[in-house]
């Protein structure tokens, strides 16, 4: 079975910066990615970025291009979010998802089936 | 980015009831799509994955089916831990996108 264990809640100025790490056990860390994705109060998920830890490679969405980096620790088995110049609208609960790909009827399909419990990052002067 | 809308926003029920959830993706995604439900301070919780295969360990009583831009997730036989936000999302392409979220609530 899966587990994406991740840290602790964070409280954070803006303009700093913020890590959240993931540790995953079970399974075969090289075998899937980890996601990361966000949830403002009141609103849906946002995907932030993933990794492959096989390959250390990581993409982005656009928005958060150039504020966040995904790296990979393959022999602790941790994936880390790095997000700098925090501002008020990242607090959010942060969460890490593995992605997983698999074939379905023939048909190759990718989806999340494991999540970490979430981290709360509040930034606030 | 591909827009992920759910309808409706939100949908009151009884236990006992069929309730049925859509989500329109912008363009074709064939059938990278995910449900999900979320109670109030847990992560989503994986409901069905590629459109239709049902997560191992969740009842029978959800189903999805769908592909290309029209997704449904039907609900049967409502029970009380079912009350809760249900969440679409594409994995076709990244970014990941997700619907805005329905909230089911009793009636």
């Amino acid at each position: 079975q899966v587990q994406l264990v991740q840290s602790g809640a964070e409280v954070k100025k803006p303009g700093s910066s913020v890590k959240v790490s993931c540790k995953a056990s079970g399974g075969s860390f090289n075998t899937y990615d980890i996601n990361w994705v966000r949830q403002a109060p009141g609103h849906g998920p946002e995907w932030i970025g993933r990794i492959m830890p096989m390959f250390g490679t990581a993409s982005y969405a656009q928005k958060f291009q150039g504020r966040v980096t995904i790296t990979a620790d393959k022999s602790t088995t941790t994936v880390y979010m790095d997000l700098s110049r925090l501002r008020s609208e990242d607090t959010a609960v942060y969460y890490c998802a593995r992605g997983l790909f698999l074939t379905v009827a023939s048909s190759e399909t990718y989806y999340f089936d494991f999540w970490g419990q979430g981290t709360l990052v509040t930034v606030s002067s | 980015d591909i827009q992920m809308t759910q309808s409706p926003s939100s949908l009151s029920a009884s236990v006992g009831d069929r309730v049925t959830i859509s989500c329109r993706a912008s363009q074709g995604i064939t059938t990278y799509v995910t449900w999900y439900h979320q109670k109030p301070g847990q992560a989503p919780k994986v409901l069905i994955y590629a459109a239709s295969s049902l997560q191992s360990g969740v009842p029978s009583r959800f189903s999805g089916s769908g592909s290309g831009t029209d997704f449904t997730l039907t609900i049967s036989n409502l029970q009380p831990e079912d009350f809760a936000t249900y969440y679409c999302q594409q994995t076709y392409t990244t970014p990941y996108t997700f619907g805005q979220g329905t909230k089911l609530e009793i009636k």
